[in-house]
């Protein structure tokens, strides 16, 4: 079975600093795809970037860009330039491009915390 | 607008009274599915639909019903609710790329 894990349960950053949040996943298959989803106080789910595992090139959404290392399993989130609003709960997710119903297996979450 | 609801937003419960929690999809999507969330754990799978009439277990499913008897429809029971399912639950669609998910709905299981 997939596995995500995100190793930090909690980060700081000042505002307009860089912040880089990790994320492993272990899995056997070699198509899939990987998202980071927000979760800002209001608990809506919002997703912030995907990648598909076929793409070498990292996907970027703006402020926010991944680096995907395929043989690595290891999918980090790049925030640039963060701002008060992106404080929220982070977590980075799998699914397989097999998988039946579009499951997606969900990391424990990053709280990120930006300072003023 | 394309949205995915859920009610009710928030349900205090007694154990062993049955409840339903409702969602709803105005995006004609085929695929519909049940987590829940809990802290350290992320969220996890309960029930999907890949069609009405089809469904079937994810990865915690014990405790838990659901129906799709309708496309934009996919509730979500609990026949005698126990205090160890108090969590967060959410509601997500997706035809075969992004998912959308509901609002969450906060039980908590006395």
């Amino acid at each position: 079975a997939q596995t995500v894990t995100q190793s930090q349960p909690e980060m700081s950053v000042q505002e307009a600093e860089t912040v880089t949040l990790s994320c492993t996943y272990d899995t056997s298959e070699s198509d899939y795809y990987l998202f980071w989803y927000k979760q800002p106080p209001s608990r809506q789910m919002i997703l912030v970037i995907r990648q598909e595992a076929y793409k070498q090139q990292n996907a970027t959404e703006n402020r926010f860009s991944v680096n995907f290392q395929k043989a690595a399993k290891s999918f980090s989130l790049k925030i640039s330039d963060s701002q008060l609003g992106d404080a929220a709960m982070y977590f980075c997710a799998y699914r397989s491009r097999r998988e039946y119903g579009n499951k997606l297996v969900f990391g424990a979450g990053t709280i990120l915390r930006v300072k003023s | 607008e394309a949205q995915v609801t859920q009610n009710p937003r928030y349900l205090i419960t007694v154990t062993g009274k049955k409840l339903t929690v409702t969602c709803s999809q105005n995006m004609n999507h085929e695929y519909m599915s049940w987590y829940r969330q809990d802290p350290g754990l992320g969220l996890r799978q309960i029930y999907y639909s890949m069609n009405v009439e089809v469904t079937d277990k994810g990865d915690v499913p014990e405790g838990y019903k659901v129906s799709r008897k309708e496309k934009r429809n996919f509730p979500l029971i609990l026949e005698s609710p126990s205090p160890n399912q108090t969590s967060l639950y959410f509601c997500a669609s997706s035809s075969h790329g992004e998912q959308f998910f509901g609002p969450g709905t906060r039980l908590t299981v006395l």
